[in-house]
C-alpha cells in the first residue's frame, strides 16, 4: 500500500498518560498535515510540516501537543497528560506542492479514546 | 482565518435523485476547494475538486460550482445511487496557508433504495 499510513489505528489510555502517534506520508509529498476529527464534525487542522520544517501550529493546540518530523520523512504526535476532551480520530494527510495547493491524502486514522 | 459553513447538515434523497450540498468561505485569498466523502470508520477520500480560476467541473455524477464574487460552491450529484450515502465534506485553501484545509461541518447524506 504506497498510500498515507498511521499506527497505531485505535489507542485506549488512562487520563494523564502520554501517546504517540505515527505517519508514514506518500513518500513524495513534502507536505504533511495533522488534523483531529471528533465525532459529527470535519476534520479541524492541527499542525503542518513542509519537509522537516514545522511552519504552522493550530493557536487551538494546546501546549501539551507536540509533533515532529525528522528528516523530512515520516511525523509523530505526541500528546503528553492526556485529558477526556483529547478523544477524538487523528488524521494524517500529505501532499505534494509543484506550485500550488493540490490534493491531501489522508491516512486511516489513529483513534483515541482517554478513559 | 478562514471559516466554511455547510449546508444541509444531513440531507435524504430517493436513489434517482439529485443531491446538492452548499458551502460559503470567508477567505477571499481562498483559491482551492476540495469535496471529500468519508464511509463510516473510513478516511476522507477527494471526490472532486476546483480552482478559483473556475466556475464548474464535472466528473461523470459529480459536478461542483463555484462563485468566487458571493465566496459559495456547491456539490451536485445526480442519479444518486446507495453506495452514495456517506458524511461529505467541503473545504478551502489558499493564500497563505500552505495547503492547510478548512473544512466544512459535513452532510450526512442518505440514499434510500
Amino acid at each position: 500500500d504506497t498510500g498515507v499510513s498511521q499506527n497505531p489505528r485505535h489507542k485506549i489510555t488512562k487520563r494523564g498518560q502520554n501517546v504517540t502517534f505515527r505517519c508514514d506520508p506518500i513518500s513524495e509529498h513534502n507536505r504533511l498535515y495533522w488534523y483531529r476529527q471528533t465525532l459529527g464534525q470535519g476534520p479541524e487542522f492541527l499542525t503542518y510540516f513542509q519537509n522537516e520544517a514545522q511552519l504552522e501550529k493550530s493557536r487551538l493546540l494546546s501546549d501539551r501537543f507536540s509533533a515532529e518530523r525528522p528528516k523530512g520523512s515520516f511525523s509523530t504526535l505526541e500528546i503528553q497528560r492526556t485529558e477526556q476532551g483529547d478523544s477524538a480520530m487523528y488524521l494524517c494527510a500529505s501532499s505534494s506542492s509543484p506550485g500550488g495547493d493540490t490534493e491531501a491524502f489522508f491516512g486511516q486514522g489513529t483513534r483515541l479514546t482517554v478513559v | 482565518g478562514e471559516n466554511v459553513e455547510q449546508h444541509p447538515s444531513t440531507l435524504s434523497v430517493q436513489e434517482g435523485d439529485s443531491a446538492v450540498i452548499k458551502c460559503t468561505y470567508s477567505d477571499s485569498a481562498s483559491n482551492y476547494f476540495p469535496w471529500y466523502k468519508q464511509e463510516l470508520g473510513k478516511r476522507p477520500q477527494l471526490i472532486i475538486d476546483i480552482r478559483s480560476n473556475v466556475g464548474e467541473k464535472k466528473d461523470q455524477r459529480i459536478a461542483v460550482t463555484l462563485n468566487k464574487t458571493a465566496k459559495h460552491f456547491s456539490l451536485h450529484i445526480t442519479e444518486t445511487q446507495p453506495e452514495d450515502s456517506a458524511v461529505y465534506f467541503c473545504a478551502a485553501s489558499g493564500g497563505t496557508s500552505y495547503g492547510k484545509l478548512t473544512f466544512g461541518q459535513g452532510t450526512i447524506l442518505t440514499v434510500h433504495p
